[in-house]
Parts: structure tokens; sequence; C-alpha cells
């Protein structure tokens, strides 16, 4: 079974510069995250999604992070304008779903984010 | 505001020696209790704990929940260099959906 992709990798950019990524659940997952990982903490939730709607988005800074997930499969989240405070690892995660119950979260390898 | 805190931050130790990792939580509308094990970069599910007092094992790994003094210990004994990892503690809370919120993880080091 594929595991979650995610591209691209790596990104460098200068701030003020816009970036996207792209994540590519398992396949039949319901649900998918969008966290941040900023070096040295846990993982912080930004987005999640249940098919193609939004079920919790409040720690998205909606100002300048954007996320979409148009036909309830793949998503990609979106910067603009990047600040130097936005390099971190951005992980997606995707889990069968079903709000009712927890499903296991299965994280792709994430995209390292370097902001100059 | 929701919060998990891990300890200690970091540990290191020697092939064989037995770990405790600690994990204590305030969140509202408590579902669950998840532990991950982090290598490089995607953490992967180790348990999920909703009882208080039903302890979980695999292998050499085991965690227990106690819903009255809000934690979770995670141990894991005659530790192994491959045990090398970030230790993630998250609360899953919501009415009707999982928000899992993270600790900041315990960096463990097994030397051989």
């Amino acid at each position: 079974e594929a595991g979650v992709a995610q591209s691209p990798r790596y990104k460098i950019i200068e701030k003020r510069q816009s970036v996207a990524f792209w994540c590519n659940p398992i396949s039949g997952h319901a649900t998918l995250y969008w966290y941040q990982q900023i070096l040295g903490q846990g993982p912080k939730l930004l987005i999640q999604f249940q098919n193609n709607g939004v079920v919790d988005d409040s720690q998205l800074p909606k100002d300048r992070f954007s996320a979409e997930r148009l036909k309830g499969v793949d998503s990609t989240l979106k910067i603009q304008p990047a600040k130097l405070e936005d390099s971190a690892v951005y992980l997606c995660a995707s889990s069968l779903g079903g709000l009712a119950a927890y499903n296991e979260q299965f994280f792709g390898p994430g995209t390292r984010l370097t902001v100059l | 505001e929701d919060k998990v805190v891990q300890s200690p931050l970091s540990l290191v130790v020697h092939e064989g020696d037995t770990v405790t990792l600690n994990c204590s939580y305030e969140v509202t509308n408590f579902r669950s209790l998840l532990w991950y094990k982090q290598e490089k970069k995607a953490p992967t599910f180790l348990f999920m704990l909703t009882s208080s007092g039903i302890e979980k094992k695999s292998g050499r790994l085991s965690s227990i929940l106690d819903k009255k003094e809000l934690f979770s210990i995670l141990n894991i004994t005659a530790t192994q260099t491959g045990d090398s990892a970030i230790y993630l503690c998250a609360a899953a809370s919501g009415g009707g959906s999982y928000i899992p919120t993270f600790g900041r993880g315990t960096s463990l080091i097994v030397h051989p």
C-alpha cells in the first residue's frame, strides 16, 4: 500500500515570496491533516479536512496561509507571502476518517521549508 | 488553550536501560491520548489510550493513561540503539472530531 506522498521535499525561498506544497493521501482515506513542525517543537495542526470539507482550521494563519482539497483527494497548502518564522517542516497526514472515532494517522515524509 | 507537556525534553541512556517518558495534558473535551515515534521526519503511531489504568503493550514498549491526574507514561524496557528517536505525545480533543494537540517531544538517545 502506497503511503502519503508529499512534494517538494525541500524548498528554499526568500521572505515575501509564495510557496505551495502538495499532498496525496493514502487511497480511500477521507481525513487529511496539515501540520507545521518548527524545529524543536511538536507538530501543530494547521487544518483538518474531512473529504473536501474543513473540520478545523482554527490555527491556520488565514492572512497568509490557505489550503484546499477540492475533489476530496489530494490537497495543496499555500503560503503567500512567506515570513521568516514560516521556516519549518510541513507534514501531511491522512486517516480513514469517520469523525466519531479515532483512526490512525499516517504521516508523509514532510516538506522542509526554509525562508531566507 | 489546550496544552500538552512532555518530560524530560531529552534523555541519554545506554543499551539495556529502562526509560520512562512522561506526558501531562490539559485539553477540553478530551477523547484520547496518542504516542508517536519520530525518526527523521514522519511520526509513526505507537499507541492510543482512552481508558484509565489499562496498560497497552507492544514488545518492549508499554503505556498507561491516568485520566484523573491527566497524564500518561511511555515505558521502554531493555532499550536498543534503534529506539533512538523523538517520542511525541498528543491529546486528541473535540466534540465531533479528533483534533490533536502535540507536546514538544522527548528526544531519546540510546548509546551502545
